[in-house]
């Protein structure tokens, strides 16, 4: 089976603390991405990379950084957490779109955090 | 700029009955690719459908298929015979652009579908 992972489900972290959020695939996928997800707005595109040590700025990428050192494993960094960052946060990981592969996004299971 | 609008916040369906959840896109690329998934109460982000650009016919998987009118750009799912288990929040979405963004999935707002017995 096909696996994206999420480091933590959940987490409370303090304003002005620094956040890891880690995501590893199984896939061997050339594509990685973090979205947030609020009511409302749906998922918004904070980075993504389409190859090791490549990245790009999504939609809302204030806030964030992003770290690909490995081509498993994508890391979000909040650098300075702040209340407006409380979120669930998406992983999700794909192939190149060209040939037959449609792009699909693999999605991990989330993670929850509460900046207080 | 790429853009996905999904009109309908929430909507209910009878059980058994057939629902379209409408979405509307915006893209200057001609090749581009338009995907459904669906997000139970649970978290977890199902694939549901894909459909490209340049496919001449609309995609059917199962109870799903997408109605895709390219002139109108539009791209909505159809559920037949909706079933309790059809309750969840449904995102359209649409990959494009051009170098590496050509792999980026923006998202819309998504429609809460709730199926009543």
């Amino acid at each position: 089976d096909v696996k994206v992972t999420q480091s933590s489900r959940y987490l409370v972290k303090r304003t002005g603390e620094k956040v890891f959020l880690e995501c590893v695939q199984d896939m061997d996928h050339e594509n990685m991405f973090w979205y947030r997800q609020d009511p409302g707005l749906g998922l918004r595109l904070i980075y993504f990379s389409y190859d090791v040590k490549m990245k790009e700025k999504g939609d809302i990428p204030e806030g964030y950084s992003v770290s690909r050192e490995k081509k498993e494993r994508f890391s979000l960094i909040l650098e300075s957490a702040s209340t407006n960052q409380t979120s669930m946060y998406l992983c999700a990981s794909s192939l190149a779109a060209f040939g037959g592969a449609t792009g699909e996004l693999f999605f991990g299971e989330g993670s929850r955090l509460t900046v207080l | 700029a790429q853009k996905i609008t999904q009109t309908q916040p929430g909507m209910f369906v009878q059980e058994k009955e057939a629902v379209t959840l409408d979405c509307t896109y915006d893209t200057s690329d001609p090749s581009y690719g338009l995907f459904w998934y669906k997000q139970p109460s649970s978290g977890e982000m199902i694939f549901l459908i894909y459909q490209g650009s340049y496919d001449q016919q609309n995609a059917t998987e199962g109870r799903y298929s997408l109605n895709f009118q390219k002139a109108r750009k539009s791209a909505n799912l159809v559920i037949s015979a909706s079933q309790l288990g059809d309750s969840a929040m449904y995102f359209c979405a649409m990959r494009g652009g051009h170098g590496g963004a050509t792999n980026k999935l923006i998202f819309g707002t998504g429609t809460l579908l709730a199926v009543q017995p």
